[in-house]
């Protein structure tokens, strides 16, 4: 199945630092969303990029897409202990109606 | 509150026995999802419907059934056919492009 891939699968800092994670998709797509996982409970939507737009902000959450490598980053700044958890990113690049979701990436920050 | 309710939160099943997971949504969505995930991994699509009676095949369907009888609700099934059930399910809405998940449910093969 079409599937983004995340990487690192794991990554771990210390209070403070910036944390970024990268996506990768395989086809075109109307836009790129990233999500949040905390510990078994359900996910929650970060953002939403749409394919033309390059850079998207929210609080302390910068996500870039870049069309032409197929790949978008999700950088967390000046990171906090409750930003441990897993992000997802998701395309349509299976249609309209059919979310496709990466493998995550695990952050964990500590104190 | 507004929301996607999952139940149960956990639950065993035996061998050969079939269960069903339930999803209920008051956000007035159209389209919902079940989504399978295993420990540690991504989110794989079992089934979706866009709209009350009628539901697509995702990625995973085999082993599994739904039913959108009315546009609230979206129930799975996890049938004997599937044989390897142990794994977290998520429901989820969608409104627009932004997808509204459940809590998950945890099941358990014993």
């Amino acid at each position: 199945s079409q599937q983004g891939e995340e990487d690192p699968q794991a990554l771990s800092i210390q209070e403070g630092e910036n944390a970024t994670m990268n996506c990768s998709y395989k086809t075109s797509i109307n836009n790129l969303q990233w999500y949040r996982q905390n510990s078994g409970r359900g996910l929650v939507h970060l953002i939403l990029i749409r394919s033309n737009e390059r850079e998207k902000h929210s609080g302390r959450l910068r996500v870039t897409l870049d069309t032409s490598k197929k790949s978008s980053s999700l950088l967390i700044t000046a990171s906090r202990a409750a930003d441990t958890a897993s992000y997802f990113c998701a395309t349509d690049e299976g249609g309209y109606n059919k979310l496709i979701f990466g493998a995550g990436t695990r952050l964990a920050v500590h104190p | 509150d507004g929301g996607i309710t999952q139940s149960p939160k956990y639950l065993f099943r035996k061998e050969g026995q079939n269960v069903t997971l339930s999803c209920e949504q008051n956000l007035n969505h159209d389209a919902m999802y079940w989504y399978r995930q295993d420990p540690g991994q991504g989110l794989r699509l079992i089934y979706y419907s866009q709209i009350v009676n009628d539901f697509q095949k995702g990625d995973i369907a085999e082993g599994y059934s739904v039913s959108r009888e009315k546009k609230e609700s979206f129930p799975l099934t996890v049938t004997s056919a599937q044989k390897n059930p142990t794994a977290f399910y998520l429901c989820a809405s969608k409104n627009r492009n932004t997808i509204y998940f459940g809590e998950g449910s945890w099941l358990t093969v014993v």
